[in-house]
Order: structure tokens, then C-alpha cells, then sequence
């Protein structure tokens, strides 16, 4: 079965920093992985999905990368600005015919001004 | 709007009552997910649609929970004598075949009292 963590379950950072959420998977049979956020009481909007085969994934000031074989991705925020306080959470789809995401618990970012 | 539409956003409803959600997909999605997320947890798979077709079912769901997408457009998902460890955040999603990155709905909120 498997079995998505998140750490840290929270963390706390002031303005401008760079920071690194982390994310592994217990099983390496993954088709994808994507990195989601939710702000409170909200539904999930999606960052960024990477594929099996691909490496890393880069949308503005957000990177993804994902090591299948250590079964780890990380995402990293590059000049976090308090507009990006919320819970992100990773998930991974297994390959095979199977379509349900596994979630993590996520880990809850606060940017101090 | 052209993004995922859930209603209604909240629910309260006493033990025992039957309740019924529903989810409009992004128009050209032809797949569509339930997931139940509760406080401080990732989302939980409970099922998915590839058109009308449900191809996919958790053990999460009992024999009290039942989805529907006729034509393959809108779900219902229906929860019948509810319970009050039902009470949780119910999203909706939906994704095309090809590129499997799912759109989150704002998710309806159902408080079982």
C-alpha cells in the first residue's frame, strides 16, 4: 500500500526566504507525482505534476523534483511572500490501471511579513 | 467560471437524514473524482468516473454512499442515513484521459449533527 509523508507538518518562515517542503512514497511504482495547495477552507489548486520519467518540473518561483529510485520529491519556493501561506500537499498516482491519488498530510507554510 | 463547481458549499444535517452533493466538471473532462478530506489529512480517494462509467471504488465507500454521472457530465454523490464520522469536506475533481492533472472543486462542507 502506499503510503505518502510529509515533513515538516508545519513551518514557519519570514518573507523573502527560500524554502524546501519535502515529500516521499513508500513505493517507487509511481506514474506521477503533483504538488497541490489549499488555502483554508478551500478546495486544492495544482502546481505542478511530474511525470514518471521526467526529473524536475519549474513554474515561476516554484521548482519540483522528484527521485523515483529514493522515493522523494521536494518542492522549493523560491522569495516566499506571505500571499504564499497555505497547506501544501504532494500526491502520486501508482502505475498500473489504478487512477486514485495518494495524499500526504501536507505541511502548512506561514510567511511572516 | 469554466473551473470545477461543487454545491452546495455547506450542508448541516441531523443523524440519520439522506444528503446529496453535486459536482460540475471542467466541460471537456471526461474524468471525474470524489475524495473526502477531514481536518488536518490529506484527501482520501473514494471514486472516479472515465465518462459514465464508475471504474474505480474505495473501500471507503460503503454500501450507505453511492455516486452517479449520467451522461457522463455532472456526479451526484449521495450518502444515505448519515453518520456523524461522515461530517468532512467532500471535493470533487476533474481531469482529461490524456493529461492527468486534476482541477479541485471548492468542495462542499457537510457537518453531521
Amino acid at each position: 500500500k502506499q503510503e505518502v509523508t510529509q515533513i515538516p507538518a508545519a513551518l514557519s518562515v519570514p518573507e523573502g526566504e527560500n524554502l524546501v517542503l519535502n515529500c516521499s512514497f513508500t513505493d517507487s511504482a509511481i506514474y506521477n507525482l503533483q504538488w497541490f495547495r489549499q488555502d483554508p477552507g478551500k478546495g486544492l489548486t495544482s502546481l505542478l505534476l511530474i511525470q514518471s520519467s521526467q526529473r524536475e518540473q519549474t513554474s515561476g518561483r516554484l521548482n519540483a523534483s522528484l527521485d523515483k529510485s529514493s522515493g522523494r520529491s521536494t518542492l522549493y519556493i523560491a522569495a516566499s511572500q506571505p500571499g504564499d501561506s497555505a497547506t501544501y500537499l504532494c500526491a502520486v498516482i501508482r502505475s498500473g490501471s489504478a487512477r486514485q491519488l495518494t495524499f500526504g498530510s501536507g505541511t502548512q507554510l506561514t510567511v511572516l511579513p | 467560471d469554466t473551473g470545477v463547481s461543487q454545491n452546495p458549499r455547506h450542508k448541516i444535517t441531523k443523524r440519520g437524514q439522506n444528503v446529496t452533493f453535486r459536482c460540475d466538471p471542467i466541460s471537456e473532462h471526461n474524468r471525474l473524482y470524489w475524495y473526502r478530506q477531514t481536518l488536518g489529512q490529506g484527501p482520501e480517494f473514494l471514486t472516479y468516473f472515465q465518462n459514465e462509467a464508475q471504474l474505480e471504488k474505495s473501500r471507503l465507500l460503503s454500501d450507505r454512499f453511492s455516486a452517479e454521472r449520467p451522461k457522463g457530465s455532472f456526479s451526484t454523490l449521495e450518502i444515505q442515513r448519515t453518520e456523524q464520522g461522515d461530517s468532512a469536506m467532500y471535493l470533487c475533481a476533474s481531469s482529461l484521459v490524456t493529461i492527468e492533472k486534476l482541477f479541485f472543486g471548492s468542495g462542499t462542507q457537510l457537518s453531521v449533527l
